[in-house]
């Protein structure tokens, strides 16, 4: 178990280009989440995956945001045109999605985004 | 909706002192309520969770918290504080969906004073 990765763990971008994460899940965690965390803020849920399928997203999510996992394995948010608004820690988490709403989520160390 | 609420974004204390982290939740139901940590860098790591077996939970590293329905709270305690406890709490309560999302306080700061 090598636990949860995100690829960068940083990423300093000028406003209104295009950043893309990578989310690497525990193997055989079925369900994968994306959270937003500012500064002194806790975490806020973004996007949430059962195996391939997005099957929920929040309002925060605007239309310049996307997430996908193909294959139900590894995940990647992108995001169109960055404001400096965006400027966040992205988090990802997995869980084996087999105790429903008292699953553990494993975290990973985050992606620390800069918009300049 | 359902919401936390942790009261004190820092908290001080002596190394080998009592540690208290409050935490109150909002729901219509019997919530699924989490405590995380966070240390410096990291990722966030569970340290226990009340899933309604128990009103006493015990967590990992001597943490402990319970679960008080007519007070709406779940306080994190630990009673002989060390200097590694230092980092960032997070109270978290389980979304009424079946998605197992998380809604998160705001965290409180753990310092810990030799």
């Amino acid at each position: 178990d090598t636990g949860v990765s995100q690829d960068p763990r940083h990423k300093i971008t000028k406003r209104g280009q295009n950043v893309t994460f990578r989310c690497d899940p525990i193997s055989e965690h079925n369900r994968l989440y994306w959270y937003r965390q500012t500064l002194g803020q806790g975490p806020e849920f973004l996007t949430y995956f059962q195996n391939e399928a997005q099957l929920e997203k929040s309002r925060l999510l605007s239309d310049r945001f996307s997430a996908e996992r193909p294959k139900g394995s590894f995940s990647t948010l992108e995001i169109q045109r960055t404001e400096q608004g965006d400027s966040a820690m992205y988090l990802c988490a997995s869980s084996l999605g087999l105790e429903g709403n008292t699953d553990t989520q494993y975290f990973g160390p985050g992606t620390r985004l800069t918009v300049l | 909706a359902q919401s936390v609420t942790q009261l004190g974004s820092h908290v001080s204390v002596s190394e080998g002192a009592l540690v208290l982290l409050r935490c109150n939740y909002s729901s219509s139901v019997p919530p699924y309520l989490f405590w995380y940590v966070q240390y410096p860098n990291q990722g966030l790591q569970l340290l226990l969770k009340y899933t309604s077996a128990a009103t006493l939970v015990k967590g990992i590293n001597g943490f402990e918290a319970e679960f008080k329905k007519s007070e709406t709270s779940f306080h994190l305690t630990k009673p002989s504080a060390h200097m590694s406890d230092a980092a960032e709490y997070f109270c978290a309560v389980s979304d009424l969906s079946n998605t197992g999302k998380l809604i998160f306080g705001q965290g409180t700061t753990l310092q810990v004073k030799p």
